[in-house]
């Protein structure tokens, strides 16, 4: 299957700060990205979808201010969590389908991110 | 609301049994539908696809498909420990490009 990475796999950081977390898709290009994020026991939430070149559509009720997304290659997508807080701690997720019309949809390994 | 419906278990199955994870879904519509196995504090992994009625096989997973029922399934043959984990049902509605996540159905195989 299709390979996407992400980065960090894990960040610690404090209140107030901002984070970015890349995903990747290493053997293939993807004109969408989706990034969800992801409470313990608790289900997938989809954030917002990455169009290459265009504006990110985010999910009702995530700030877009807070989550700055940037999809500026067919590779790779960024999601620059603003001003953290503790309450952003969570496992950021991203995922990728490759451009042209295939519906499968792979994920990267995950960012936990730690706002202490 | 489009919902994917999955019953959370835990689903407990002795090793070498078959372990049959079920999902329904509410949009009439839908054409794609994906299973994705997800271990505890990992992302999920794609597993199986299907997008017509009927059965498709890969290894050891079997995926079922059934529009008119709207209903799909995955059957697991000879289940291993190492097949324990959370199953997420995925569907593309007949509108959308996202995908619509179930819940998840948490897998036990005992040894």
């Amino acid at each position: 299957g299709a390979v996407v990475s992400q980065h960090p796999s894990r960040v610690i950081c404090k209140s107030g700060t901002s984070v970015k977390i890349e995903c990747r898709s290493l053997d293939f290009q993807a004109t969408t990205m989706f990034w969800y994020r992801q409470f313990p026991k608790k289900s997938l939430m989809l954030m917002a979808t990455s169009n290459e070149g265009s504006k990110a559509t985010y999910e009702q009720g995530v700030e877009k201010d807070k989550f700055l997304i940037n999809h500026a290659s067919l590779t790779l997508s960024t999601l620059t969590v603003t001003s953290a807080h503790p309450e952003d701690s969570s496992f950021y997720i991203c995922s990728a389908r490759e451009t042209g019309g295939v519906r499968e949809q792979y994920f990267g390994p995950g960012t936990r991110l730690t706002v202490t | 609301q489009k919902e994917v419906e999955q019953n959370s278990g835990p689903l407990s199955v002795p090793e070498g049994a078959i372990a049959s994870l079920n999902c329904t879904y509410s949009d009439r519509g839908s054409q794609s539908f994906f299973w994705y196995r997800q271990y505890s504090g990992k992302s999920p992994e794609l597993i199986m696809s299907i997008y017509s009625n009927g059965d498709k096989e890969d290894g050891r997973f079997t995926a079922q498909l059934n529009k008119a029922s709207q209903y799909v399934s995955l059957l697991i043959r000879d289940s291993q420990p190492s097949d324990s984990a959370t199953y997420l049902c995925a569907v593309i509605g007949d509108a959308g490009n996202m995908l619509t996540f179930g819940g998840g159905t948490r897998l036990m195989v005992k040894p």
